[in-house]
């Protein structure tokens, strides 16, 4: 098993620029989750998805938009990048709701100039 | 107050001692809390999850203090491989189905 794999695992776009981050896992988990970390913070969810076709606002939504049309991905967009939005993304997943163990993909790390 | 909140460290041990962190949480309301362990330029990883009172695995210890709302994380015989960022994590007091993350407390083990 994979395990949650992300891609790509580097980006450096320019401002106003788009891309689609993709998330996939292969354990059959209901549950999935964007998450960004900033230096001295903690994660932060931006969205997550409790099943296929379903999604759902987290703390930090505004800025991305996020799709799951098969149950193993979670894709998440940037339509118009900032460099706010530099940062370092992780994805997750669970069997079911947050209480049981999270499954983090490596991450990717986004650099908006 | 913020939801969860951690000693940022650095904690900087040597090899062998025992180290201990604190975690304070708002959400009275939690029943559930987790330790998450994140090594540098890596992803985070379970490393205890804390149901009642407390927990133990092996050198690792998590206790629970819902009167005061904390949870600790004590760490004996510490290993150069222990060194890590550990990871308060808490359900969100306003959605069942979120967690929030402290911001992580940095662990250096020294030989």
């Amino acid at each position: 098993n994979a395990g949650v794999t992300q891609t790509p695992k580097f980006r450096v776009l320019k401002t106003g620029q788009s891309m689609t981050l993709l998330c996939a896992q292969d354990m059959n988990h209901e549950y999935m989750y964007w998450y960004r970390q900033d230096p001295g913070m903690g994660l932060r969810l931006i969205h997550y998805s409790v099943g296929e076709g379903t999604t759902a606002k987290g703390e930090v939504p505004d800025g991305y938009n996020v799709s799951r049309l098969k149950k193993q991905n979670f894709l998440l967009g940037l339509e118009s990048a900032a460099p706010s939005q530099t940062s370092v993304y992780f994805c997750a997943s669970s069997y079911r709701g947050p209480v049981n163990e999270q499954y983090f993909g490596p991450g990717t790390r986004l650099t908006v100039t | 107050r913020k939801e969860v909140e951690q000693d940022p460290g650095p904690f900087n041990v040597p090899e062998g001692a025992t180290v201990a962190f604190n975690c304070t949480y708002s959400n009275s309301a939690s029943q559930s809390f987790f330790w998450y362990r994140q090594d540098c330029r890596k992803e985070p990883k379970l490393l205890m999850s804390v149901y009642s009172s407390g927990n133990e695995d092996g050198r690792f210890t998590a206790q629970l203090n819902r009167a005061s709302q904390y949870i600790s994380l004590l760490i004996r015989d510490s290993k150069l491989s222990d060194s890590a960022t550990y990871l308060c994590v808490v359900p969100d007091s306003g959605s069942a189905r979120q967690l929030t993350f402290g911001s992580g407390t940095q662990l250096t083990v020294l030989p």
